[in-house]
Parts: structure tokens; C-alpha cells; sequence
């Protein structure tokens, strides 16, 4: 696509159940970025690929989060027992490569609320 | 904890004043990057420094990178209301570079 995709773009749920985000990047883009934004904050560093491999997860708030990539393109993140505090903004980027340090695109965002 | 700190936090200015956000890491970082985003929208790259001292001119917009590669600015001269958003710094730390940190952010409002 032209841009940098996301879905659901809301999603409302109840605490403690699982929910699953999606990102589809721009094509040919090898670099896949996880943010969390929650209200009027800045940008929490969550997790990057390049390709399918993701070389440091410690930035993942804690083990109910996971993140995977496939095919070098679509990306899933994993909350499992959502919890209240997980309500944010969930964003994705994609960038050309990592190597250089291409400039980030950005997806509109996955509004997640935990009631 | 946060990694890169951004001041001020807020800052309101009458159109056609200049406008400056300071952008500090607590680590060297490999290079710069500055991302403007506008109310209800995503961030959007605007510009990225990578040489020590660096700095690019984008029209009314001035970005420099410090001589130590852990500090940034960006100066905005009379400003406009097009100018309003919340305007972050963002980088990879220079012996990490599998980490991507975003500043706390300076949200600009213009008055007309």
C-alpha cells in the first residue's frame, strides 16, 4: 500500500483478555518499528525488526507482551491479560532499512482502551 | 527511564515570534532525527543530522546537532499557526543501535 497500515484502529476490551494488533508496512520497507503512546506522552520504544528478526526485546513492558513478523512484511503485537494500564496508543513505522538510518513512516495508530 | 529529554514541555507564542525546543540524551547517540505531530495525527519525519555539529536549514526551521552528538535543537523563526504540534527529537543510542528512543516531546501552540 502507500502508507503504513493499521488495524483494528480502535479496539475496546475488557481487563484480562488478549488482544492482537496488526501492521502491515510499506512495501519493500525492512525495518519494522513498535511505539506506545498514551495521553499527551511521548513515544515508548517498544520493539524493532529488521526483516523477520527482532535483535532486542527488552523495550517490551513485560512478558504478556510479544511481537512477531512474517514473510518480512506484516507485523503482530501480542498483549495477552490486558491489564488498565496497557490503554494507549499503539504505533507503527516502517523504514527502508535500519543500516542508515532511513527515516521512519508512520501508521495512524491503534487506539487500545482496557476497560 | 527516559533516555532523551526534551524542553520545555509547553510553549505558547504569538504568531511571528521564534520558537526553540532543546533536545538532551544521556547517552552519545549515533544521529538525530526531529518528527513533528500535528493534534490527532501520527508523527511526521522532518529532518535527520548525523555529523557532530551539524546543522540544516528547512525554510523558516533551523536544526543543529551538538558537537558531543547528545544534544539537539530545533528553532522555528515567527512562527505560524501551521507551526502548532508537539515536535520530537529521536535517535539510536551510538553502542545500541537496536534501540530507537523518542524525546518527551515540546507541544507548541500559536496564537493568532
Amino acid at each position: 500500500g502507500a502508507g503504513v497500515s493499521q488495524s483494528p484502529s480502535n479496539k475496546v476490551t475488557e481487563k484480562g483478555k488478549d488482544v492482537e494488533l496488526r501492521c502491515d508496512p510499506i512495501s519493500g520497507h525492512t525495518a519494522l518499528y513498535w511505539y506506545r503512546q498514551s495521553l499527551g506522552q511521548g513515544l515508548e520504544f517498544l520493539i524493532y525488526f529488521q526483516g523477520n528478526s527482532a535483535p532486542d526485546k527488552s523495550g517490551l513492558p513485560s512478558d504478556r507482551f510479544s511481537a512477531e513478523r512474517t514473510g518480512g512484511s506484516v507485523s503482530t503485537l501480542t498483549i495477552q491479560r490486558t491489564q488498565q494500564e496497557d490503554s494507549a496508543v499503539y504505533l507503527c513505522a516502517s523504514s527502508l532499512n535500519r543500516d542508515s538510518n532511513q527515516p521512519q513512516h508512520f501508521g495512524d495508530g491503534t487506539r487500545l482502551s482496557i476497560l | 527511564g527516559q533516555q532523551v529529554m526534551q524542553i520545555p514541555q509547553y510553549q505558547h507564542v504569538q504568531e511571528g515570534e521564534d520558537f526553540t525546543t532543546y533536545c538532551n540524551s544521556s547517552t552519545t547517540l549515533s544521529n538525530i532525527q526531529w518528527y513533528k505531530q500535528r493534534p490527532g495525527g501520527h508523527p511526521v519525519f522532518l529532518i535527520q543530522l548525523v555529523k557532530s555539529g551539524e546543522v540544516k536549514k528547512q525554510k523558516r526551521l533551523t536544526f543543529q546537532f551538538g558537537e558531543t552528538k547528545k544534544n539537539s535543537s530545533l528553532h522555528i523563526t515567527a512562527t505560524q499557526t501551521t507551526d502548532v504540534g508537539t515536535y520530537f527529537c529521536a535517535g539510536s543510542p551510538r553502542y545500541n543501535f537496536n534501540k530507537f528512543y523518542f524525546g518527551s516531546g515540546t507541544k507548541l501552540n500559536v496564537k493568532p
